[in-house]
């Protein structure tokens, strides 16, 4: 099957700071990028996507920004709380049809108090 | 409730043996989705649905590994003559229709094949 990223990195941050998390995706042809979280013991969340033809998109607390020269995308979470302790995993619609969504690497987010 | 229910929670199984495992939608989604996750790992692809039909099956891993969608609604992952490798959380989502990027997750079957 698909996937990408097998080994989960950890970022640890302060609590109150904001948090950065990236990844790197490799098929120039998705047309939206998507991050979702998952809590532990629970199955993944949709946080928030952007299209492809756009370069950054904000949600409540969240700004995912997307660089198509360098195939990266990232999550920025202003002002990290407790509850934002979770897997971070990048995901994307790999064809035009957008017809399944591909899991990319996540990133473990540790939250220090 | 209204979320995506799957069933069993948890299964152990003697390897050899066959597992069904069983996703409940949300109701109305027209497409559903089937991934594997192995312990501190990423989310495997298997298999999606759009109605009752599956355009796209190219993640099973082996024949071993099937799955039917019926009536629009539930669907069943059965895993035949099961080994070890198996052994994982396998999760279901549901989307309100092809190429929504908004899918809901349910929490999981957790498989171990001993």
């Amino acid at each position: 099957g698909e996937s990408v990223g097998l080994h989960l990195p950890t970022l640890s941050v302060q609590e109150g700071d904001n948090s950065i998390i990236n990844c790197a995706y490799s098929n120039s042809a998705s047309d939206y990028f998507i991050w979702y979280k998952q809590e532990s013991g629970k199955g993944p969340q949709f946080i928030i996507d952007i299209r492809s033809n756009m370069d950054k998109r904000q949600g409540q607390r969240v700004t995912v920004l997307l660089n198509k020269t360098v195939k990266h995308l990232s999550l920025q979470i202003a002002a990290t709380q407790p509850g934002d302790s979770a897997v971070y995993f990048c995901a994307e619609n790999p064809y035009s049809s957008a017809s399944k969504i591909i899991f990319g690497s996540g990133t473990r987010l540790s939250i220090r108090p | 409730g209204a979320g995506v229910s799957q069933s069993p929670s948890n299964k152990v199984t003697e390897k050899g043996k066959d597992v069904e495992l069983r996703c409940d939608p949300i109701s109305g989604h027209t497409a559903l989705y089937w991934y594997r996750q192995r312990l501190g790992q990423g989310l495997e692809f298997l298999i999606y649905f759009q109605g009752n039909s599956a355009p796209d099956k190219s993640g099973l891993p082996s024949d071993r590994f099937s799955a039917e969608r019926t009536g629009e609604s539930v669907s069943t992952l059965t895993i035949q003559r099961t080994q070890q490798e198996d052994s994982a959380v396998y999760l279901c989502a549901s989307s309100l229709h092809e190429g929504n990027t908004e899918a809901f997750f349910g929490q999981g079957t957790r498989l171990t094949v001993v």
